[in-house]
């Protein structure tokens, strides 16, 4: 019930093209869910986050959608770029006074030029 | 603003030692998490402190262990070594405690032989 499900492992993508990645959740109490993006020897920076009132949050090329019924959320990059060749992580949190995560298992994006 | 920063960034272990690692978050900050990165079961939370005070812990033995001091700063402690605690220990600070962004630092890479 703790776990986040993220697919796929890793995306190749052409320069302009659009990037998808998908996150599953069982438990319901999360209500707090971002993405994170790690460039290699760094540690994970946060992109964008959503809650679940909202089915949708854009920022820039990065768009958040959420299906709360589903359970179910993914981050879309738009007009992908080779700086966009990062791991990024889903994650949720169980809400309450805590900042504990649980983080999904990454995608490898490497965005071709 | 300075970042997390975490020390020391590298260091290499025999099973059976012990590991102190050191975080400094970003000032003004008084919530740390630490989380455990690894290849084969990615990011996992390790435990969060706010005011000397340990919130929350993770699914790991009792060989792992942290502290906070007053001035925010924060160590983890492993044990007893063994080959699988090899991994990238990441420590985050945050502005608030529930559902706050968390900023990472750059980790610290313990290789255990």
């Amino acid at each position: 019930q703790q776990q986040v499900k993220q697919s796929p492992q890793s995306l190749i993508v052409q320069k302009g093209g659009i990037s998808i990645i998908n996150c599953a959740y069982e438990n319901t109490a999360f209500d707090y869910f971002p993405w994170y993006q790690q460039f290699p020897g760094k540690g994970p920076a946060l992109l964008i986050a959503i809650r679940p009132d909202v089915s949708e949050k854009k920022e820039g090329r990065f768009t958040i959608s959420f299906n709360k019924s589903a359970k179910q959320f993914s981050l879309h990059i738009m007009d992908s770029q080779p700086g966009d060749s990062a791991t990024y992580f889903c994650a949720a949190g169980p809400g309450g006074a805590t900042n504990k995560l649980i983080f999904g298992t990454g995608t490898l994006l490497a965005v071709q030029p | 603003k300075a970042g997390v920063t975490q020390t020391p960034r590298y260091l290499i272990k025999t099973r059976g030692q012990q590991v102190t690692l050191s975080c400094s978050p970003i000032s003004g900050h008084r919530s740390v998490s630490w989380y455990q990165q690894t290849p084969g079961q990615g990011l996992q939370f390790l435990f969060e402190y706010f005011s000397e005070t340990q919130r929350n812990k993770g699914n790991f033995p009792g060989r792992f262990s942290g502290r906070q001091f007053s001035n925010s700063r924060s160590e983890m402690n492993v044990s007893t070594l063994e080959l699988g605690d090899s991994a990238l220990y990441l420590c985050a600070s945050s502005l608030v405690v529930g559902g706050g962004e968390l900023f990472f630092g750059e980790g610290s890479r313990l290789t255990v032989l």
